[in-house]
């Protein structure tokens, strides 16, 4: 079966600073990886993808993804946080079949202090 | 960019009555949706896959009576929540797979309201 785990319920960075937000996951075959981004009581927004080829993704506001299939991760990143990338993460993991849906980590909030 | 859009954004109704979802993908063709379910800082729930012109595909747990699902365009899938209850209050998101680039595009939710 597959799973998605996000250990960090919340992780805090000063603005300016590199962050990272982790992503393990669990699936059968090869997996196709996303990204999504939830501000408060709005849908979620595509950030990344990663389905094959170069292992660093790059996605929308200067955020990228390394995937690692050694120690199945796939670890959002960005150099320098902005306040307002202030919202809660999701990573998401789906089998690689057309048409499946995908399972998402519990979501980590991410919180940047000016 | 990929655009879906939800509407009602928001809706309270008294129990036992009946509330229908609407989820579009604006600029492109989606053969297959989906419904989530979220709860307050809570991940989100798969309820069912809607594949156009098919019966949902419903996970286990999910009510397919309660939860009625319609996918009868390309562009046009909806959710009615019959005889809601109000355990069923609740953040409905919908999402759709565009074929061009097999990204899920996600709606901008519900939030439903059972008093």
């Amino acid at each position: 079966a597959q799973s998605v785990a996000q250990p960090e319920d919340q992780v805090n960075v000063a603005e300016g600073n590199p962050l990272t937000v982790k992503c393990t996951y669990s699936v059968s075959g090869n997996p196709y990886l996303f990204w999504y981004v939830q501000y408060p009581n709005r849908g979620l927004q595509f950030l990344l993808k990663y389905i094959t080829g170069d292992n660093l993704v790059k996605g929308s506001y200067g955020f990228e993804a390394e995937f690692n299939k050694s120690q199945t991760s796939f670890h959002l990143k960005k150099p320098s946080a902005l306040v307002s990338d202030s919202a809660l993460y999701f990573c998401a993991v789906r089998e690689n079949q057309a048409g499946t849906a995908l399972i998402f980590g519990k979501g980590t909030t991410l919180s940047v202090s000016s | 960019g990929a655009v879906v859009s939800q509407h009602p954004s928001r809706v309270i109704c008294k129990s036992g009555t009946s509330v229908k979802i609407e989820c579009r993908s604006l600029d492109f063709q989606a053969t297959t949706m989906f419904w989530y379910r979220q709860f307050p800082k809570q991940s989100l729930m798969l309820m069912a896959t809607s594949n156009e012109g098919s019966k949902a595909t419903y996970e286990q747990g999910v009510e397919k009576d309660k939860f009625l699902i319609n996918h009868a365009s390309l562009t046009l899938s909806t959710l009615t929540v019959t005889s809601a209850h109000p355990e069923d209050s609740s953040f409905y998101i919908c999402s759709a797979r565009s074929p061009s680039t097999d990204t899920q595009y996600f709606g901008p939710g519900t939030r439903l309201t059972v008093l």
